[in-house]
């Protein structure tokens, strides 16, 4: 079936130390998200890609860093310069006229 | 900047009782709209969505919702609500047929059984 995995289900962090959560699509889809989702914000947009070897920033992009080097492929890597990384981390992508579909998501905390 | 506003923050319900979930967004041209529900411990699904054509859309486990251009308003509706709908509601907004969606807060649904 085709989907949107994202591994692992749940990471934690210790001070000063990057991590990266994974984001694997087999839609063929182009286009590529990372959400952060905190409790009574919503989903805030961390970094998008539209096109293979091309990202831009979304909104909330300090502290997090990202690359798209194969279509299906979308890591998104939280470094220590993110004061407050503790969230859900939801990865989505879509084709042209098409709904996102999204992964199920990392929770990610801090020890 | 373009805005999706959910007015609801939490809401309880009992079963049976009729649903009507607030969404507004800021003017920003042609507009394609969303409802996503994300179940407790599961991922983001799509209920329904508007492209274009009839404002009154059907979505799936019986949601509907209006798009009312001159309101910039896409509430989302259900006659009789069960339990399982517990579910937290998302709207989104994508503005001018780009990729990119702007997401409103959310809102908490509890029906009590």
């Amino acid at each position: 079936d085709g989907g949107i995995t994202q591994s692992p289900k749940y990471l934690f962090r210790k001070e000063g130390q990057n991590v990266t959560l994974s984001c694997e699509q087999n839609l063929n889809h182009d286009a590529m998200y990372w959400y952060r989702q905190d409790p009574g914000q919503g989903l805030r947009l961390i970094y998008y890609s539209q096109i293979v070897n091309d990202f831009q920033k979304g909104d909330i992009a300090e502290g997090y860093s990202v690359s798209r080097e194969k279509k299906e492929s979308f890591p998104l890597t939280v470094t220590s310069a993110q004061k407050n990384p503790t969230a859900f981390y939801l990865c989505a992508s879509t084709g042209p006229n098409q709904p996102q579909h999204f992964g199920d998501g990392t929770r990610l905390s801090i020890l | 900047a373009q805005s999706v506003s959910q007015h609801n923050h939490h809401v309880i319900l009992s079963e049976a009782a009729s649903l009507e979930l607030g969404c507004n967004y800021s003017y920003g041209g042609t507009v394609n709209l969303f409802w996503y529900v994300q179940y407790p411990g599961q991922h983001l699904q799509l209920l329904l969505k508007y492209f274009s054509g009839d404002p009154l859309v059907k979505g799936i486990k019986g949601f509907e919702a209006e798009f009312i251009k001159s309101k910039f308003s896409f509430n989302l509706r259900k006659p009789s609500v069960q339990w399982s709908d517990t579910a937290e509601y998302f709207c989104a907004v994508k503005y001018n047929a780009g990729n990119m969606l702007t997401f409103g807060g959310g809102t908490r649904l509890m029906v009590k059984p």
